[in-house]
């Protein structure tokens, strides 16, 4: 079964800093894909980023990245040049099997980013 | 990205009564559509897997009775909450996957809706 852990309950960022949100994974599928959403108050999932067990580059998109390092088992969130909208829950997730054999997604704890001024 | 639209997003029901809660996906067709429950401060929890044209697949613990879903259309899956209790009270939000299956299989989720039941 996969299980996702991230073991920041809550962080903190300046505004304009970087910060790292961690993920750690376990699986036994040779091929796999990781995820990041983000969460804000009003409770929508938004899809921030996607990572495959095969890509060779870790991914990017815009100010998001993703620090894949397969030996580790982590794929953790970077968020560059942070904003005060970038305030929010954040969920690492990962490709699992329902009970009836189709895809879910299996999500960790989450982290609460908060962005200082 | 692609959107999915979920509605209403804040309903307040009298026990006993039922909900019906919508998800559509509004740019892409989704064969397949998940409906999480998630408790204040918690993680996501899936409670079914929607495919459209049959039976919805319920994970373990999750009462089918009580939860009716039906996947009408590519574009459509309703979840119903019957005979709602307090207990139901909760965050909704469903999610929709793209059809064909892409590489990344991204599931695109709705606004989510909050039930208050009294």
């Amino acid at each position: 079964a996969q299980k996702i852990t991230q073991t920041q309950p809550g962080m903190f960022v300046q505004e304009k800093e970087a910060v790292t949100l961690d993920c750690t994974y376990d699986t036994s599928d040779q091929s796999y894909g990781l995820f990041w959403y983000k969460q804000p108050s009003s409770g929508e999932m938004i899809f921030l980023i996607y990572q495959g067990s095969y890509d060779e580059q870790n991914a990017t998109e815009g100010r998001y990245s993703l620090n894949f390092q397969k030996a580790r088992k982590s794929a953790n969130l970077v968020i560059s040049a942070s904003q005060l909208g970038d305030s929010a829950m954040y969920f690492c997730a990962m490709r699992g099997l329902t009970q009836g054999g189709s895809e879910k997604l299996v999500f960790g704890k989450g982290t609460k980013l908060t962005v200082n001024p | 990205g692609a959107v999915v639209s979920q509605h209403p997003s804040w309903v307040i029901c009298k026990s006993g009564t039922s909900v019906k809660i919508e998800c559509r996906s509004l740019d892409f067709q989704a064969t397949t559509m998940f409906w999480y429950r998630q408790f204040p401060k918690q993680s996501l929890m899936l409670m079914a897997t929607s495919n459209e044209g049959s039976k919805a697949t319920y994970e373990q613990g999750v009462e089918k009775d009580k939860f009716l879903i039906n996947h009408a259309s590519l574009t459509l899956s309703t979840l119903t909450v019957t005979s709602a209790h307090p207990e139901d009270s909760s965050f909704y939000i469903c999610s929709a996957r793209e059809t064909p299956l892409a590489t990344k299989n991204i599931q695109y989720f709705g606004a989510g809706t909050r039930l208050s039941v009294l």
